[in-house]
């Protein structure tokens, strides 16, 4: 059974710092991994998407990798910003025909201005 | 666009009551999926329909059942809810693989 962990599960630093944020997974026969911001009480938002085939993915300040021998991903945010402060949850699809998605607790950020 | 929406977007119930949750999805997207989420956990997947039958069940009792509509929008319902059943209930539409989430409804068992 896919068992998906999050560590830490909380983060203060203070604005300007990179830091990362770490998931890991029992099963590495993964279809592909997902990060997703979540404010308080409010949706999802994906952030970034790594295929299985894919070694890293970026999106401006996120820079994703994925390392599935391991079972492990990472999450690397530039320059922190207080409008960064969130929880951001690990998701993994194990196949394509289940879209089923795996999440982790999460990780919960805050950034000090 | 108006991308995932769901409704409401507060409940409260008591216990033994009956709730019943809405989901439309994003513009052509033809399969719904519906999540729990507990407070301070991930989301928990409950199932997925997908032309109107439903495809996959997570591990959740039969109290949680569901309906998908010609126009793809769906339903949650739960039955006999237990003080457990406090969450939010995220749904999620796709086209494909990638999954767009909803604001979810936050639902009080009380």
């Amino acid at each position: 059974k896919q068992e998906v962990t999050q560590i830490p599960a909380a983060l203060s630093v203070p604005e300007g710092e990179n830091l990362v944020l770490n998931c890991s997974f029992t099963d590495s026969a993964i279809y592909n991994l997902q990060w997703f911001r979540q404010d308080p009480g409010k949706g999802l938002t994906s952030l970034l998407l790594i295929q299985s085939s894919q070694r890293e993915q970026t999106s401006g300040r996120l820079n994703a990798s994925l390392d599935k021998s391991s079972g492990r991903s990472t999450l690397y945010i530039a320059a922190s910003q207080p409008g960064d402060s969130a929880t951001y949850l690990c998701a993994v699809k194990t196949n394509q025909a289940g879209t089923a998605l795996i999440f982790g607790k999460g990780t919960t950020l805050s950034v000090s201005s | 666009d108006a991308g995932v929406t769901q409704s409401p977007t507060h409940l409260i119930k008591t216990r033994g009551q009956q709730v019943t949750l809405r989901c439309s999805p994003k513009s052509g997207h033809d399969t719904v999926s519906w999540y729990q989420q507990a407070l301070g956990q991930g989301p928990q997947f409950i199932f997925q329909y997908y032309e109107e039958e439903e495809r996959q069940r997570g591990n959740f009792p039969d109290r949680f059942s569901g309906h998908q509509f010609p126009n793809y929008s769906s339903e949650l319902n739960v039955n006999a809810l237990l003080l457990g059943d406090s969450a939010l209930y995220l749904c999620a539409s796709s086209l494909g693989t990638t999954q767009f989430f909803g604001p979810g409804t936050r639902l009080t068992v009380l």
